[in-house]
């Protein structure tokens, strides 16, 4: 039982370039989402999913995509990196949103 | 939406004695409010959580308070010990299963020896 498993770990991107950040979990959870976190700033969340097919924006969209075609995986996407997107990234998982959130090791990104 | 505050943003504390942090919701209507650790490098994990149909709960040295009419929930750390230092997390959500999880900014707590 991996949890929830995210890639890469670390990235340097240049500024225009896009990429994609990929999670999966093995928990069976439906709801599913993307944090990221800054210096002073805690985990603000991008973007959430409450089961396949169905994603919402968080409180940080701006820039990013999600989808979600299985319940296990779902991948964020930043279109055009920018070095405001310099951060380190979490991927989330848990059977609701009342119930205990598990995050992925982080991914820390640098946008240059 | 939601909007969750937190303070204060950074606490140090000798070793053994108590700290406490407070956070501030908005939406009457939460319901749930988890608490997050996390060490240095480390993802943050559950320490502990409480529903609005309980005014306290406690864990061996932890403990959560919420006053749903004022609105706030604290984290309480007894006997604090150097394993305690990380960085701690509140949240609020309505526990509703399409409900957005809103954390706070997060609280530095260093344990002096």
């Amino acid at each position: 039982n991996a949890g929830v498993t995210q890639t890469p770990k670390f990235q340097v991107l240049k500024t225009g370039q896009s990429m994609t950040l990929q999670c999966a979990q093995d928990m069976n959870h439906e709801y599913m989402s993307w944090y990221r976190q800054d210096p002073g700033m805690g985990l603000r969340l991008i973007h959430y999913s409450v089961g396949a097919g169905i994603t919402d924006q968080g409180e940080v969209p701006n820039g990013y995509n999600v989808s979600r075609s299985t319940t296990e995986d779902f991948p964020l996407r930043l279109l055009s990196a920018a070095p405001s997107q310099t951060s380190v990234y979490f991927c989330a998982s848990q059977q609701s949103s009342g119930n205990t959130i598990y995050f992925g090791e982080g991914s820390w990104l640098t946008v240059v | 939406g939601e909007n969750v505050e937190q303070h204060p943003s950074t606490l140090s504390v000798q070793e053994g004695d108590s700290a406490v942090i407070k956070c501030t919701y908005s939406d009457s209507a939460s319901n749930y409010f988890p608490w997050y650790k996390q060490e240095l490098g480390k993802r943050p994990q559950l320490i502990i959580d409480i529903r609005s149909n309980v005014g306290e709960k406690k864990d061996q040295r932890i403990a959560v308070t919420l006053n749903k009419t004022a609105k706030h929930f604290s984290l309480h750390i007894t006997e604090t010990q150097p394993e305690d230092s990380a960085v701690y997390f509140c949240a609020a959500s309505l526990g509703w299963r399409d409900d957005k999880i809103i954390f706070g900014k997060g609280t530095r707590l260093h344990i002096l020896p």
